[in-house]
């Protein structure tokens, strides 16, 4: 079946630090991937998508580029927040129509 | 447009009982996922509706039900209430591409909280 990898948190940076959160996946065709946040208290918000190899999803800053040598869809950004801190889940969707989330990652960013 | 509703948002049972959560999704949008959020377990798939059919099953036992009514609006049901229930439980409405080859973003509701004493 599909899955969805993503690194140990917490991640804790200073302010304006960068910010790499990893992701690797497991599916059968071509699923399209999400980068999805959630705040203390609320649910999940689709950060960025990507529905296609080579495709690269932004948003406020955050990026990512389907990686489907690597299978990958690492999160990046170059200069982070306080307001950034939150958890972040990687998810893909696929042929079975059932989405897979990872375990989420905790960031902490100190001022 | 007005996002996902879930009410109640927060709940406290004790076992034995049986508890029904509601979501109201995004107006037009006639997929209804339902997930279970625990610190343990992370965020799992428990079924979802289309068209007020189940199209998709998670592996959750059968004191896990749902359904979804004609305006889209959906319910889900846990029997029996376990410890094991207490979660964060997260309703995500999505409108499907033409074809239904595969999700669109969900749009996540604030969840209800449901606490099992």
């Amino acid at each position: 079946g599909n899955s969805v990898t993503q690194m140990e948190g917490p991640v804790t940076l200073s302010e304006e630090a960068f910010l790499t959160i990893n992701c690797t996946y497991t599916a059968t065709g071509y699923p399209s991937l999400f980068w999805y946040v959630q705040y203390p208290g609320e649910g999940l918000q689709l950060l960025l998508k990507a529905t296609k190899a080579d495709d690269k999803g932004s948003n406020k800053g955050f990026e990512a580029t389907y990686r489907k040598e690597t299978t990958s869809f690492h999160l990046e950004k170059g200069s982070v927040q306080v307001s950034d801190s939150a958890v972040y889940f990687c998810a893909l969707t696929g042929g079975s129509y059932i989405p897979t989330f990872g375990r989420g990652t905790s960031l902490i960013v100190h001022p | 447009k007005a996002g996902v509703t879930q009410t109640p948002r927060y709940l406290i049972k004790t076992r034995g009982q049986q508890v029904t959560l509601s979501c109201s999704p995004i107006s037009g949008h006639r997929s209804v996922s339902w997930y279970q959020q625990t610190p343990g377990q992370g965020l799992q798939f428990l079924f979802e509706y289309f068209s007020e059919t189940q199209r998709n099953k998670g592996n959750f036992p059968g004191r896990f039900s749902g359904r979804q009514f004609s305006n889209s609006r959906s319910e889900m049901n846990v029997s029996t209430l376990e410890l094991g229930d207490s979660a964060l439980y997260l309703c995500a409405s999505s409108r499907l591409t033409s074809g239904g080859s595969s999700y669109n973003e969900q749009f996540f509701g604030p969840g209800t909280r449901l606490t099992v004493l």
